[in-house]
């Protein structure tokens, strides 16, 4: 069964607009971590955001934010006045085990274009 | 932060040659390190974990007489893949996890087979 599910697997917005990527995830653990990268068309994966599982309060960076609910196991992520720089594939990880112990399950992928 | 530096970023080869991969941690010390391949479009799968001073683990499916892991020292891992051929071009990413938690990249080498 796949422990990271992005529905999405393309999204496409003009700049300006508000867009959410969603991130469900399955696991037995109690103790986890969930991860979101985002990867430019250079490749490289450039780390988001990592929080733990008994964390749930909803983070802000910017105009990124994250909300976590674990009681629907979704970990979405929200960019708002997306921009054409924001144009990349984003993927949502798990780890599960004690300090996110084990390595990293990733999602497929949401490729997220923005149009100017 | 943990930084772990990946070479070459690009690499191409003729069918039948091998090629290496390295992956550095620059100022940490890895004493385990992770080679993920990454085909296009899709997401990054766990090839093997890379163990300093001893045998890798490989995931199931993988081939390893064909993708050669040495974790020589506590910085260093390499991927060597052998005989390559054009369906083993792809993305491949090494990953070293940092006391703090979580995982830390490198940038990916671009491997095209020819």
């Amino acid at each position: 069964a796949q422990k990271v599910t992005q529905a999405q697997t393309e999204i496409s917005v003009v700049e300006k607009e508000d867009v959410t990527l969603d991130c469900v995830y399955e696991t037995r653990d109690t103790t986890y971590y969930l991860f979101w990268y985002k990867q430019p068309p250079s490749g490289e994966l450039v780390f988001l955001i990592r929080r733990n599982s008994f964390d749930e309060q909803n983070e802000i960076s910017g105009r990124y934010s994250w909300n976590f609910q674990k009681s629907t196991s979704s970990f979405n992520f929200t960019i708002t006045a997306s921009q054409v720089v924001d144009s990349a594939v984003y993927f949502c990880a798990l780890s599960e085990g004690w300090g996110g112990s084990y390595i990293p399950t990733f999602g497929r992928g949401t490729s997220l274009i923005v149009h100017p | 932060g943990a930084v772990v530096s990946q070479h070459p970023s690009r690499v191409i080869c003729k069918s039948g040659t091998s090629v290496k991969i390295e992956c550095r941690s620059l100022d940490f010390q890895a004493t385990t390190m992770f080679w993920y391949r990454q085909f296009p479009k899709q997401s990054l799968m766990l090839m093997a974990t890379s163990n300093e001073g001893s045998k890798a683990t490989y995931e199931q499916g993988v081939e390893k007489d064909k993708f050669l892991i040495n974790h020589a020292s506590l910085t260093l891992s390499t991927l060597t893949v052998t005989s390559a051929h054009p369906e083993d071009s792809s993305f491949y990413i090494c990953s070293a996890r940092v006391e703090t938690g979580g995982y830390t990249f490198g940038s990916g080498t671009r491997l095209t087979v020819v």
